[in-house]
C-alpha cells in the first residue's frame, strides 16, 4: 500500500520554542518523492520542499529544517524557534507511480499553532 | 501575476444543481491536477491531465467531469450537485508529474 501518515492531528507550542512534525510513509517502489506543503489560515497550500529518494541528506532553510530517514521510511519537518506565522496546517505527501501513473498522496495532515 | 488562477473563489449552490470551476495556469506546465479537501482537511487527487489527455481518474462519480481545451486550462464541472460534493477544490499544475505542484488559491463549494 501506499501511504502517507502524519500522527500529530494537532500540536500546540509558544512561540519560540522548537517543534517537530512526525511523517511516516509506506511505499514498495524503489524511486519515489516526499514534499512538504503549508497551509496558513487565509487557504491556500504552499509548498516548502520536494526530495528524492536517492537523496539522504537533511535539509536546512532558515527555521526549517528536514530530516528524511529511509530505514524508518521517515521525512520530519522541524521549526526552530517558532513563530505564530508558522501557525497553519502541514502536510507530508508522496509522489509514486501508482496504477500506472504517477500520483501525489497526501498525509492528513498537522494543525500547528504557535501562541504568543 | 498568479500563476494558477481558478474562479470563482465561492461557490454557494442547491443540491441538484449543475456548477463549473475554471482554472487557468499561465507557467507552461505540461501537468494539471484537480484535489478535494474535504471538512477534515483531508487532501484528495481527483483528476490529473497531462498535455491535455487524462492520466489519473481517482475513483470520482462520473457526475464530476473534466475539461481540458488546452495545455493551459482544466475547467471541472460537476452535474446534480449532492451535500457531500461540499468542500474546497484545488487546481494545481507542475513541470511534469513527481514535480513540485503550484496550487490556486481554491474554490471553497457548498451545497445546500
Amino acid at each position: 500500500a501506499q501511504k502517507v501518515t502524519q500522527a500529530q492531528t494537532e500540536i500546540s507550542v509558544v512561540e519560540k520554542e522548537d517543534v517537530t512534525l512526525d511523517c511516516v510513509y509506506e511505499t514498495r517502489d524503489t524511486t519515489y518523492y516526499l514534499f512538504w506543503y503549508k497551509q496558513p489560515p487565509s487557504g491556500e497550500l504552499v509548498f516548502l520542499i520536494r526530495r528524492n529518494s536517492f537523496d539522504e541528506q537533511n535539509e536546512i532553510s532558515g527555521r526549517y529544517s528536514w530530516n528524511f530517514q529511509k530505514s524508518t521510511s521517515s521525512f520530519n519537518f522541524t521549526i526552530t524557534a517558532s513563530q505564530v506565522v508558522d501557525s497553519a496546517v502541514y502536510f507530508c505527501a508522496l509522489g509514486v507511480f501508482s496504477g500506472g501513473y504517477n500520483k501525489l498522496i497526501f498525509g492528513a495532515g498537522t494543525r500547528l499553532a504557535v501562541h504568543p | 501575476d498568479t500563476a494558477v488562477s481558478q474562479t470563482p473563489k465561492y461557490l454557494v449552490t442547491q443540491m441538484g444543481n449543475d456548477k463549473s470551476i475554471k482554472c487557468e495556469q499561465n507557467l507552461g506546465h505540461d501537468t494539471m491536477y484537480w484535489y478535494k479537501q474535504d471538512s477534515k482537511k483531508f487532501l484528495k487527487i481527483m483528476f490529473s491531465y497531462n498535455n491535455k489527455e487524462l492520466i489519473i481518474n481517482e475513483t470520482v462519480p462520473n457526475r464530476f467531469s473534466p475539461k481540458s481545451p488546452d495545455k493551459a486550462h482544466l475547467n471541472l464541472h460537476i452535474n446534480s450537485l449532492e451535500l457531500g460534493d461540499s468542500a474546497v477544490y484545488f487546481c494545481a499544475s507542475s513541470p511534469q508529474v513527481n514535480e513540485k505542484l503550484f496550487f490556486g488559491s481554491g474554490t471553497q463549494l457548498s451545497v445546500l
